[in-house]
């Protein structure tokens, strides 16, 4: 099984900064990878699809890139409305897909 | 407009029994492989379970192998998920989901299940 590794766990910043989240994969996983955010009490929303993909409706300040076994999501000039839990989503090996742990981002 | 409604969670006893159902509309149901997600009180999403379009084939975590069986009418547009054997670290909330083909992305509110004594 593919297993995800995402970083950090949590993390402290502010409105206007830009803040990484990287993904790793146990294995190879092409370009198969996703990004999700989720708010308190929602489901979570796709951002990113295919590594690099924006997601219809998603802001431009979120970026993603990668291949093969790292992955990173960016989201530059962080606004009010990032705070939340992100995750990565291997899509590999579909309809069997598996999620990182989550990275929350708070406030500083 | 899309929609995927869960139902059927609740509390349930450690080794008991329950079943989940999705209500799916606003999209072709028959064409999409469907999925079962959890996220436990305070932790992250786990993918548990999907089945291909026509049922034929499905998939399991191994947390969940053995114990919960994924099924689907596409007659009536709706997913099942059976599960028995609950333990109480199968507590959470339960999305029903069409997200094995980004970037397709359908998600249920949710149902909740408590495995409790």
């Amino acid at each position: 099984d593919i297993q995800m590794t995402q970083s950090p766990s949590s993390l402290s910043a502010s409105v206007g900064d830009t803040v990484t989240v990287t993904c790793r994969a146990s294995q190879s996983i092409s370009h198969y990878l996703n990004w999700y955010q989720q708010k308190s009490g929602e489901a979570p929303k796709l951002l990113i699809y295919a590594a690099s993909s924006l997601q219809s409706g998603v802001p431009s300040r979120f970026t993603g890139s990668g291949f093969g076994t790292d992955f990173t999501l960016t989201i530059s000039g962080l606004e009010s409305e990032d705070f939340a839990t992100y995750y990565c989503q291997q899509s590999s090996t579909t309809p069997s897909l598996t999620f990182g742990g989550g990275t929350k981002v708070d406030i500083k | 407009e899309v929609q995927l409604v869960e139902s059927g969670g609740g509390l349930v006893k450690p080794g008991g029994s329950l079943r989940l159902s999705c209500a799916a509309s606003g999209f072709t149901f028959n064409n999409a492989d469907m999925s079962w997600i959890r996220q436990a009180p305070g932790k992250g999403l786990e993918w548990i379970s999907s089945i291909s379009t026509g049922g034929t084939h499905t998939y399991y975590a191994d947390s969940v192998k053995g114990r919960f069986t994924i099924s689907r009418d596409n007659a009536r547009n709706s997913l099942d998920l059976q599960m028995n054997s609950l333990r109480v670290e199968d507590t959470g909330v339960y999305y029903c989901a069409d997200i094995a083909t980004p970037p397709i992305d359908y998600w249920g509110q949710g149902t909740l299940v408590t495995v409790s004594s």
